[in-house]
């Protein structure tokens, strides 16, 4: 069975930084892109980034670029989300997810996490 | 990347059946048959009930199916449930640097 276990949440001042991380189990986590989303109080669902089974290539959306580093550790079989710069609006739940399928097959998230929760505020 | 459009709400009654739509672009659900709906319960992560456009998980019953015509997917829920009141999302992939853009959510309310 597929577990992702996020952890690294918590209160953080605006211009801060945090260290996400997911521990995953039960799949070949070197074989999987892995995911993160987040999803604002209250509000909808927004991709954050992605990154490939070997760590080399990573996409983040406009709103998080430059400032989160998406990376894993596939000796750990775990991955990471590094973010900086945080602002208000940052302030969410964060998921980490797998892509369905491997290589070029699949684009959606076929298991989640159960989210931390960060909170950007003074 | 703009989210999809979908409606803020839709309801039906038990046994009834409600669709949802989902509107994006010629970029985005127009350009691929990469459309996925999720379930997402409250305090609970999201749960992928359609991939593919049309596709189930394993486990997933068969009155949910989805499809798409043009730059908008729909997702109908058949003989509703109870345990069908939940929030959906859907998603479109958009390429590499756009892996997943979702819609805006709908609640489906099981009057």
């Amino acid at each position: 069975e597929v577990q992702l276990v996020e952890s690294g949440g918590g209160l953080v001042q605006p211009g801060g930084s945090l260290r996400l991380s997911c521990a995953a189990s039960g799949f070949t986590f070197t074989t999987y892109a892995m995911n993160w989303v987040r999803q604002a109080p209250g509000k909808g669902l927004e991709w954050v980034s992605i990154i490939s089974p070997s760590g080399s290539t990573t996409y983040y959306a406009d709103s998080v670029k430059g400032r989160f580093t998406i990376s894993r550790d596939n000796s750990k079989n775990t991955l990471y989300l590094q973010m900086d710069s945080l602002r208000a609006e940052d302030t969410a739940i964060y998921y980490c997810a797998k892509k369905r399928g491997t290589g070029q097959t699949g684009r959606d998230l076929d298991s989640w996490g159960q989210g931390t929760l960060v909170t950007v505020s003074s | 990347q703009s989210a999809l459009t979908q409606p803020p709400s839709a309801s039906g009654s038990p046994g009834q059946s409600v669709t949802i739509s989902c509107t994006g672009t010629s970029s985005d659900v127009g350009a691929y048959n990469y459309v996925s709906w999720y379930q997402q319960h409250p305090g609970k992560a999201p749960k992928v009930m359609i991939y593919e456009v049309s596709q189930r998980p394993s486990g997933v019953p068969d009155r949910f199916s989805g499809s798409k015509s043009g730059n908008t997917a729909s997702l109908t829920v058949s003989g509703l449930q109870a345990e069908d009141e939940a929030d959906y999302y859907c998603s479109a992939y958009a390429g590499s640097n756009n892996f997943c853009v979702f819609g805006t959510g709908t609640k489906v309310t099981v009057l």
